[in-house]
């Protein structure tokens, strides 16, 4: 079976940074490209980031580039999100989904998704 | 970047009805690129429908998908108590966006 779980969320002041992580289970984690996606409080769902299988190709979103970095390790079975220069607008629950292939441009769609962890950014 | 626009916002049904969401996007992702999730209040999204019509493991044959170009359709043929939810049309054709959402409600 299955299991992602994420760590690491917590209230944190703006421009303040915070590192996300990702167990997973029950797979053969570096077979497969892994992605964030993240959803504030009473909205819809956002893609944050994706890493290929091999974690060399990362990708990101408008919002987050040039302030949070994916990556993973596969000796751990670990994904990671740094983030960095935190805004208000970067508060929500933050999910991470395996994707269904091991280049991110290969997949797209998620079977599998982790409970969450929450990010508050305030002051 | 290509975006999703659900429609409705809200649909206020009975249970036993049919229900159809639609999710437009601002241009082509193809027949293939777009997926469904149905999300309740404090879980995860559950991945309902990919590639536009094929139904993931496990969820039931009252769940169809169709659609293709900029139009797609999600139809629950007979709401069930455990339908009422919130819905999300996701398209991978370029990067990857989400719509809006569209909530099933109890009417």
């Amino acid at each position: 079976e299955v299991q992602l779980l994420e760590s690491g969320g917590g209230l944190v002041q703006p421009g303040g940074s915070l590192r996300l992580s990702c167990a997973a289970s029950g797979f053969t984690f570096s077979k497969y490209a892994m992605s964030w996606v993240r959803q504030a409080p009473g909205k819809g769902l956002e893609w944050v980031s994706a890493v290929n299988g091999g974690g060399r190709s990362t990708y990101y979103a408008d919002s987050v580039k040039g302030r949070f970095t994916i990556s993973r390790d596969n000796s751990k079975n670990t994904l990671y999100l740094q983030m960095n220069s935190l805004r208000a607008e970067d508060t929500a629950v933050y999910y991470c989904a395996k994707d269904t292939a091991y280049y991110y441009d290969s997949s797209g769609y998620y079977l599998n998704w982790g409970q969450g962890t929450l990010v508050t950014v305030s002051s | 970047e290509i975006v999703l626009t659900q429609s409705p916002g809200t649909l206020s049904l009975s249970p036993g009805e049919r229900a159809t969401l639609s999710c437009r996007a601002s241009q082509r992702i193809g027949t293939t690129y777009l997926a469904w999730y149905q999300q309740k209040p404090g879980q995860a999204p559950r991945l309902l429908i990919y590639g536009a019509s094929s139904r993931a493991t496990g969820i039931p044959d009252r769940f169809s998908g169709s659609g293709s170009g900029t139009d797609f359709t999600l139809t629950i043929s007979r709401l069930e108590p455990e339908d009422f939810a919130v819905y999300y049309c996701q398209q991978y054709a370029s990067s990857r966006t989400f719509g809006q959402g569209t909530k099933v409600e109890i009417k």
